[in-house]
């Protein structure tokens, strides 16, 4: 079945840093790749996603590219702020299997 | 307002005691899932439904009931809850499929004494 790796947390940042947040993954065929994430008492949500080998995803400021010869989805961020803390969860999705695997997913803290 | 609504979100019960924890979704949404989420282990799926009447096992389905007879609404049943049933629950559903972007509910925190 799928799997992924992702980056063990937690990571704390100053703000305006640059953020990576690994992410490798396990799937046979192609999947759509996805990364969510989960604010403080809140439900996770869609952040970004990429659907074939070499699509960049992004949103808020963060990036993530489908590297099909590496199996990764590694997301990025320029410059870090204060309410981009979160927990992050990286999900390879295989069209035609409707289970979904998460990531164990890695916490950000984000210093003023 | 489109939104995934879940009931309760506390509950503190006793092993044994039969619970339901209510899913509802008003966006006219095929698939629904129900995750578990744990300190280390991340989210883990517990089932999915695709359509009315059809459920499937997640990754960690032991413990857990579903129902689908309505479109809208995926309860989770536990009929003897047991302490290593304590964890953050989630609802989720989307358009059609794990493929498509997951809509979540706000989470149920369940505590089995």
């Amino acid at each position: 079945g799928d799997s992924v790796t992702q980056m063990e947390g937690p990571v704390t940042l100053s703000e305006e840093a640059f953020l990576t947040i690994n992410c490798t993954y396990t799937a046979t065929g192609y999947p759509s790749l996805f990364w969510y994430v989960q604010y403080p008492g809140e439900g996770l949500q869609l952040l970004l996603k990429a659907t074939k080998a070499d699509d960049k995803g992004s949103n808020k400021g963060f990036e993530a590219t489908y590297r099909k010869e590496t199996t990764s989805f590694h997301l990025e961020k320029g410059s870090v702020q204060v309410s981009d803390s979160a927990v992050y969860f990286c999900a390879p999705v295989n069209f035609g299997n409707e289970k979904l695997t998460f990531g164990t997913g890695t916490r950000l803290t984000i210093i003023p | 307002e489109a939104q995934v609504t879940q009931n309760p979100r506390y509950l503190i019960t006793v092993t044994g005691k039969k619970l339901t924890v209510t899913c509802s979704q008003n966006m006219n949404h095929e698939y629904m899932s129900w995750y578990r989420q744990d300190p280390g282990l991340g989210l883990r799926q517990i089932y999915y439904s695709m359509n009315v009447e059809v459920t499937d096992k997640g990754d960690v389905p032991e413990g857990y009931k579903v129902s689908r007879k309505e479109k809208r609404n995926f309860p989770l049943i536990l009929e003897s809850p047991s302490p290593n049933q304590t964890s953050l629950y989630f609802c989720a559903s989307s358009l059609a499929g794990a493929h498509n972007e997951q809509f979540f509910g706000p989470g149920t925190r369940l505590t089995v004494l």
